[in-house]
Order: C-alpha cells, then structure tokens, then sequence
C-alpha cells in the first residue's frame, strides 16, 4: 500500500520563476493538505483541497496556488518565486473524517 | 502564526533515560493534540495523539501527558533509544478544523549509546 508520494524530491529555481510540486494521496485518502516546513521549523499550513476545492487556507499569500484532480492528487504551484519561498514543502493526505495526516517525504524547493 | 510553543530546541539523552518535551497552547478551541516524530529527509510521522477528554495516552514506550487547565502537553519517552534520535514536533488543531495543524517549532532529540 503507497503512502503519501511526492515529486519531485528536489528542485531549484531562480527568484521570480514559477514552479509546480505534486502529491498523490494514500490510498484510501481523498483530502490533500499542503505544508511548508523552513528549515528548523515547524511545518506551517497552506491549504487543503477536498472534492477538487481548496477548503481551507492557511496564511500564505496568493501567489501560493493548488488544484486536486478527480483521482484526488493534487499540485502545488508558486508564482514569482522569492528566496524565502526555499524550504521543504510536504502534502498531507487523509480521511475527511479523522485527523490523523499522512505525510510524504516532501519536496525540497531550493530558490537562488 | 505560531499557536503552540515547544521546549526544549534540543534534548541529549543517555540510554535508557527518559526524554521530556513540553509543548503550550493558546487557542481554547483546540481538541487534537498530536506528536510527530520526523528522521532527516523523511516527512513527519504520527506517533502518539490525544484529546482533551483524557490527561494521559500511552502507547509502548511513548506517553502524552495532558493539562487542560494549563493548556499545556507534554511527551515523555521512557527507556530511550539511540533510535529514538530523530526531531519531534507538538501540533493541535480544531476537531472541524483539523487540516489546519498547528506545529511547534520542533525538539532535536540525540540519544547517546
């Protein structure tokens, strides 16, 4: 049974560029969250989609954008990239009904 | 942002000690407590939850000690492990809200064979 995957698992940009992350979900697991974890720090909440809509938004500007497809994986995209957008960026997937968040291993976006 | 408060930064323990990490909260709304053990180049994974309802949860070797008065959580490891060494996060969340996790800052762990 697959967990929570994501990719790519590294990747490095230049300030103002535009990238896209992407995770598909445990089996089972129709809710996708997005976090993102600078380095030695907690992991801070960007949003969730559920039924391809983001329910819930964390605070993080709009430039942070998602979208979860049919078979519940789901993308990350960020626009104008800035340096401090560097850091680990994790989906969480889960049963709408419990809290219990499966994490994948992250991607780390690295911006120069 | 930061919701919940996490001590120590850091932790060094011998073998077989038990290793102490205390988390405090500030939202009375929050009902899920959860602690997240995360290995270098891994995601976080759950350990141990609780909710408010009970003041303490254990589970093996890993106990969540609850004080809802004070609003405060802490994690015990008793009999600790060098492969207990790993960087441990506290989080609470709404039980309707419980997407929006909020983490602590997160406890380095090092237990010394």
């Amino acid at each position: 049974d697959a967990g929570v995957t994501q990719s790519p698992t590294h990747l490095i940009k230049t300030r103002g560029q535009q990238v896209t992350l992407r995770c598909s979900p445990k089996s089972g697991h129709d809710t996708v969250s997005w976090y993102q974890q600078a380095l030695g720090q907690g992991p801070q909440f960007i949003f969730q989609y559920y039924e391809e809509e983001e329910r819930q938004r964390g605070n993080f500007p709009d430039r942070f954008s998602g979208h979860q497809f049919p078979n519940y994986s789901s993308e990350l995209n960020v626009n104008a990239l800035l340096l401090g957008d560097s850091a680990l960026y994790l989906c969480a997937s889960s049963p709408m009904r419990f809290s219990t968040l499966h994490f994948g291993n992250g991607t780390r976006l690295t911006v120069t | 942002q930061q919701q919940v408060k996490q001590s120590p930064q850091s932790l060094i323990v011998q073998k077989g000690g038990i290793s102490i990490i205390n988390c405090a909260y500030e939202n009375t709304a929050f009902d899920y407590f959860p602690w997240y053990q995360q290995f270098p180049g891994k995601g976080p994974a759950l350990l141990i939850a609780i909710r408010p309802d009970v003041s303490e949860k254990k589970e093996g070797r890993f106990t969540i000690s609850f004080n809802k008065s004070a609003k405060q959580f802490s994690l015990h490891i008793m009999d600790s492990q060098p492969g207990d060494s790993a960087t441990y996060f506290c989080a609470a969340s709404g039980d309707y809200n419980n997407n929006d996790m909020r983490f602590g800052a997160g406890t380095r762990l090092t237990v010394k064979p």
